[in-house]
């Protein structure tokens, strides 16, 4: 079955510092990619999306992404990361029917000054 | 309006009784998708619409779980003989159209089961 894999729980990192977050997914074809933040009280919002071309693509506040087929992955990142970034992140694939989204369990950062 | 909405924001209900949780869409959205989350988890698919028809219903958990739509508009989960394990935050999400087009969000509907 199509799955989305977040092998990281949680991660704090130092306001300035650069993030990654990891991501992977299993799909044979070239998956329709997302990475939505949820902030507390909040809903979802889409940060970027990955469908074919350029495999490092950018998006909202300063995160971009990158798909590697050879490793499976989507992996987030930002050079600088701030206070206001503290939340909830989520990987995303959109299934082979095309109906819906397949999410990872998520991944909360924390943000230490 | 401006986004998705959802009523109401927060359900507490007893175990056995059923419950309606609401989604408004954006205008003019034609797919509209209900989803679960449940507490440390990611979100789980439930339900598709494609205008008032849902062509795929593959994440219902069990037949107490069912949705409708209609003028291709607003939808409507209903959850029957609620257990505890349906304690979650229930999200709904419109987009243009299926497949690829970016979904939006609402904030959700957190129901408690005692």
């Amino acid at each position: 079955a199509q799955s989305v894999t977040q092998p990281d729980i949680h991660i704090t990192v130092s306001e300035g510092a650069s993030l990654e977050l990891r991501c992977n997914y299993s799909y044979g074809a070239t998956p329709y990619l997302f990475w939505y933040v949820q902030s507390p009280g909040q809903g979802l919002q889409l940060l970027l999306k990955y469908f074919s071309g350029d495999t490092l693509v950018q998006g909202i506040k300063g995160f971009e992404a990158e798909f590697k087929r050879s490793q499976s992955s989507f992996n987030l990142r930002k050079p600088s990361v701030h206070w206001s970034d503290a939340a909830e992140y989520f990987c995303a694939s959109l299934n082979q029917a095309g109906t819906a989204l397949i999410f990872g369990k998520g991944t909360t950062l924390s943000v230490s000054s | 309006g401006a986004g998705v909405s959802q009523s109401p924001s927060n359900k507490v209900t007893e175990k056995g009784k059923d419950v309606e949780l609401r989604c408004d869409p954006i205008s003019g959205h034609t797919a509209l998708y209900w989803y679960r989350q449940r507490l440390g988890q990611g979100l789980e698919f439930l339900i598709y619409f494609q205008g008032n028809s849902a062509p795929d219903k593959s994440g219902l958990p069990s037949d107490r779980f069912s949705a409708e739509r209609t003028g291709e508009s607003v939808s409507t989960l209903t959850i029957q003989r609620t257990q505890q394990e349906d304690s979650a935050v229930y999200l709904c999400a419109s987009s243009r159209l299926a497949g690829s087009n970016e979904q939006f969000f609402g904030p959700g509907t957190r129901l408690t089961v005692l």
